[in-house]
């Protein structure tokens, strides 16, 4: 299994300039969530997502959007990328299952990104 | 209001000594605690965590970690140190059904 799988790991871009970053899970988990790293400030989460085709917001959305189309699949977005969003970002999943192994978050590797 | 606090942004320890790593969580209802590693470059990896029972709970790499209530407090502990732990440590609380709550992060370095 390659569990929680990000793509790019590295990315530049200008200002105003739109991406989309791709989080793969191959565990059949139900939930996936995206947070941004940045330095003291810990993990924040950015959406999340409960099923297929559901999305939720979380602590810090503005600027982003998402989609969960696919079961496996958690996609992040920037329509107009700001030096704000400068950050690592990390994909997470975890099952729904009750009990206490259900908790566990999976992350993925992150994704670097920088907007100049 | 929920929260994560990890005192110490920055820990030096020398390999070979013992390591405490402070987490103090504000939390209503009886919490979910977690422990994760963050190696430079890399992703988080989970060491321990906490539900219920025993309030001494072993993870992986030799950490282990002490649920105290009254002082609502989560430390990480190792007795020796050595030079491969040094990395970010995060501690986490499941706050409600889907989200979490990450203290700031605690960065350890480790002198050989």
């Amino acid at each position: 299994n390659a569990g929680v799988t990000q793509t790019p790991k590295f990315r530049v871009l200008k200002t105003g300039q739109s991406m989309t970053l791709l989080c793969a899970q191959d565990m059949n988990h139900e939930y996936m969530y995206w947070y941004r790293q940045d330095p003291g400030m810990g993990l924040r989460l950015i959406h999340y997502s409960v099923g297929e085709g559901t999305t939720a917001k979380g602590e810090v959305p503005d600027g982003y959007n998402v989609s969960r189309l696919k079961k496996q699949n958690f996609l992040l977005g920037l329509e107009s990328a700001a030096p704000s969003q400068t950050s690592v970002y990390f994909c997470a999943s975890r099952t729904y299952r009750q009990g206490q192994g259900a908790y566990e978050q999976y992350f993925g590797p992150g994704t670097r990104l920088t907007v100049t | 209001a929920q929260s994560v606090t990890q005192p110490d942004i920055h820990i030096t320890v020398s390999e070979g000594a013992s390591l405490e790593l402070r987490c103090n969580y504000s939390y209503g209802a009886t919490p979910y605690l977690f422990w994760y590693v963050q190696s430079p470059g890399q992703g988080l990896q989970l060491l321990l965590k906490y539900f219920s029972g025993d309030t001494l709970v072993q993870g992986i790499k030799g950490f282990e970690a002490e649920f105290k209530r009254s002082q609502s407090s989560f430390n990480l502990r190792k007795p020796s140190v050595h030079w491969s732990d040094a990395a970010e440590y995060f501690c986490a609380v499941a706050s409600g059904t889907y989200k979490y709550i990450f203290g700031t992060g605690t960065r350890l370095k480790v002198l050989a």
